[in-house]
């Protein structure tokens, strides 16, 4: 079973927002990754980082940004939310190579009003 | 990037039925994954597939990592309605920092 968390698992807020999704994982892993999932939809990486003060852009570009000064810690950031950012984001973290076997966290489902 | 073609996109079948779906890719993969996801929550693994031939079973789930690298099968028997849910399969194409590449996933419904 892995562990790894997210807060808060909902979230509804106004246009103009500022937020912080938090993804926390106990397991020691160096890669952890950002995902951005439409209900039923397929998953789309947003951003990963390999290890602490290593942050890179994904496959699908987003407004959002992410740190990593911490092993266990990915907070994500959305300095101004609006509408398009309505979604489910999805945490996850892998102690990849040789294989990036990925643990996910339950997620956060965003709608931003 | 890699493309994972997965099918079926969807399944209606009845409780008690025997399940089978897969994935496949133009480009020879070193690592098999499988994911059920429920509606809500976040997918949770079900099966890793490290080596071309692999057999692994999970319960009712047995999924293989075909031979030729480009292909992975995941089939659950006598479902029930727990497995009621979205199936992603995933794969990496080489070992070392090459990311997960993900299937569109298949939606299980099963019909009363």
């Amino acid at each position: 079973e892995a562990d790894i968390y997210q807060t808060p698992r909902y979230l509804v807020i106004g246009t103009g927002k500022k937020i912080t999704l938090e993804c926390s994982q106990t397991m020691g892993h160096d890669k952890m990754y950002w995902y951005q999932q439409d209900p039923g939809m397929e998953l789309h990486l947003i951003h990963y980082s390999y290890g602490v003060n290593s942050t890179e852009k994904g496959d699908l570009s987003s407004e959002s940004t992410v740190s990593r000064i911490r092993t266990e810690h990915f907070p994500l950031t959305l300095e101004s939310a609006r509408p398009s950012h309505t979604s489910q984001y999805l945490c996850a973290s892998s102690a990849g190579p040789p294989a990036d076997t990925q643990y996910f966290g339950p997620g956060t489902r965003l709608t931003v009003l | 990037g890699q493309q994972l073609n997965q099918s079926p996109q969807s399944m209606f079948i009845q409780e008690g039925e025997d399940v089978s779906m897969n994935c496949t890719s133009s480009s020879i993969f070193n690592t098999w994954l499988w994911y059920k996801q429920d509606p809500g929550e976040g997918p949770v693994l079900l099966i890793a597939l490290y080596k071309a031939g692999e057999l692994t079973s999970n319960g009712r789930l047995t999924a293989q990592f075909g031979i030729t690298r480009k292909d992975s099968f995941l089939n659950i028997s006598a479902s029930i309605p727990s497995d009621v849910g979205i199936y992603f399969c995933a794969g990496q194409p080489d070992f070392g920092n090459e990311k997960l590449t993900f299937g569109t996933g298949t939606r299980l419904t099963i019909i009363p």
